[in-house]
């Protein structure tokens, strides 16, 4: 299957700093998401984002699908940003769910 | 608009015993999906489904673990007997459908915490 591949595995951020995460996958994808899992464990819709750019407030995603990575930046970060980031890919025109990678899990300090 | 409902939210067994969760997806979302978290790691499919039919299994243990999604709509998946390493999060999805266009965005429900003692 398809590869999703997440740096930097972990960050620790002081609040009000900004930070870059990154996604690289394997091969062409028709769907890719950028989720938030809180510290109870839900998993929050952050960007539906398989080309482009998108914001929502202090987030945004960039995905350039034809050399197969998607950041998403996250500016002026919050202790209520903590928590895993995942990225989820789906495989072209596959019709198949989407595959995770393993996370970066972030860490705002006051 | 209600999202992806789940339940019980924690459950506590022993190995060998049996478990049910109960997944009811947002209204009109036609694909639903079944995901298993091991602490640590990202989400796994266990098992989707288009409307009432299965789309996708593979990677469902069918010796122990099973699924249904009568009349299309809301699902249960089940495990029977439960193992030690079964210890896990349950994530139930749903989307509009699948592929392109927007069909595809997935929404996730709290998620059913399962303890394997």
């Amino acid at each position: 299957g398809i590869q999703v591949e997440q740096s930097p595995p972990d960050l620790i951020l002081q609040e009000g700093a900004n930070s870059t995460l990154r996604c690289n996958f394997s091969d062409s994808v028709n769907n890719l998401q950028w989720f938030h899992q809180n510290p109870w464990g839900q998993l929050i819709n952050l960007f539906y984002i398989p080309s482009g750019t998108k914001q929502n407030g202090r987030l945004s995603a960039t995905t350039v699908a034809t050399e197969r990575y998607s950041l998403l930046y996250i500016s002026s970060s919050q202790t209520t940003d903590s928590g895993v980031y995942f990225c989820a890919v789906e495989k072209g025109n596959s019709g198949y769910a989407l595959n995770f990678g393993k996370g970066t899990s972030l860490l705002v300090t006051p | 608009e209600a999202g992806v409902a789940q339940s019980p939210r924690y459950k506590i067994i022993e190995k060998r015993q049996s478990v049910a969760f109960w997944c009811n997806p947002i209204s009109g979302h036609a694909t639903l999906y079944w995901y298993q978290q091991i602490l640590g790691q990202g989400p796994k499919l266990l098992i989707q489904f288009q409307n009432n039919g299965v789309v996708d299994d593979s990677q469902l243990p069918k010796d122990r673990f099973s699924a249904e999604r009568l009349k299309g709509v809301d699902s249960t998946l089940k495990i029977q007997p439960a193992k030690l390493e079964d210890s896990a999060v349950y994530l139930c999805a749903s989307s509009v459908g699948t592929g392109g266009a927007g069909t595809g965005e997935l929404f996730f429900g709290e998620g059913s915490r399962l303890t394997v003692l």
